[in-house]
């Protein structure tokens, strides 16, 4: 059965930096495009990026362009999240997700891991 | 960019019919997508393409899209399916996944 599992979440500086892993297995990732999708507390979801298959283009909300690089080791069945100069506004619950139909719905979701970023 | 509306809340009786609603600029052009989220939990694909049910997913929730209006309908509703519900499409013109503002479902 499809199973996403995240991990790397944790407490954060403002300015600090934190990758996030997600572990794929049950399906043949390489084919499959992935997506973070973010949650803060008490909010609804905000998408954050997501990463095609083949080429790995990659492409991300405005919220968080130029500061989390998203990748992918289809060797490894991973997915990742670099994120950089971190806020207090990035502190949500982080969600991986498999693309279905090259992408346009998100068929499975992790548990999530969740990002505080507090002083 | 794209927004989609939907109501912060609704209120249906057990045995009822529940109605979200999804506004959205011509958004009959485009694949309308939802999700539901207990309390605690991760999202889980309930519709997708406008109307269809991915397995293990009730005939008493489906969908349906026209116009500026995509609604998710549940029948015969269950104390279970008190929950979060978000629509969802793809923007083709920023290359984006959009959600809706999510609609808060009370099962009275």
């Amino acid at each position: 059965q499809v199973q996403l599992v995240e991990s790397g979440g944790g407490l954060v500086k403002p300015g600090g930096s934190l990758r996030l892993s997600c572990a794929a297995s049950g399906f043949t990732f390489s084919d499959y495009y992935m997506s973070w999708i973010r949650q803060a507390p008490g909010k609804g979801l905000e998408w954050v990026s997501y990463i095609r298959t083949g080429s790995g283009y990659t492409n991300y909300a405005d919220s968080v362009k130029g500061r989390f690089t998203s990748s992918r080791d289809n060797a490894k069945n991973s997915l990742y999240l670099q994120m950089d100069s971190l806020r207090a506004e990035d502190t949500a619950v982080y969600y991986c997700a498999r693309g279905a139909r090259d992408g346009y719905y998100l068929d499975y979701w992790g548990q999530g891991t969740l990002v505080t970023v507090s002083s | 960019s794209y927004v989609l509306t939907q109501p912060p809340s609704v209120s249906v009786a057990p045995g009822r019919t529940a109605r979200i609603t999804c506004g959205g600029n011509n958004i009959g052009s485009k694949s309308v997508h939802w999700y539901q989220q207990k309390p605690g939990q991760a999202p889980v694909l309930v519709v997708y393409d406008d109307s269809d049910r991915p397995s293990g997913i009730p005939e008493r929730f489906s969908g349906s899209n026209s116009g500026n209006t995509a609604t998710l309908t549940i029948s015969r509703v269950e104390a279970g399916d008190e929950a979060d519900y978000y629509c969802q499409v793809w923007d083709f013109s920023s290359d984006h996944y959009v959600f809706g503002t999510g609609t808060k479902v009370t099962v009275l």
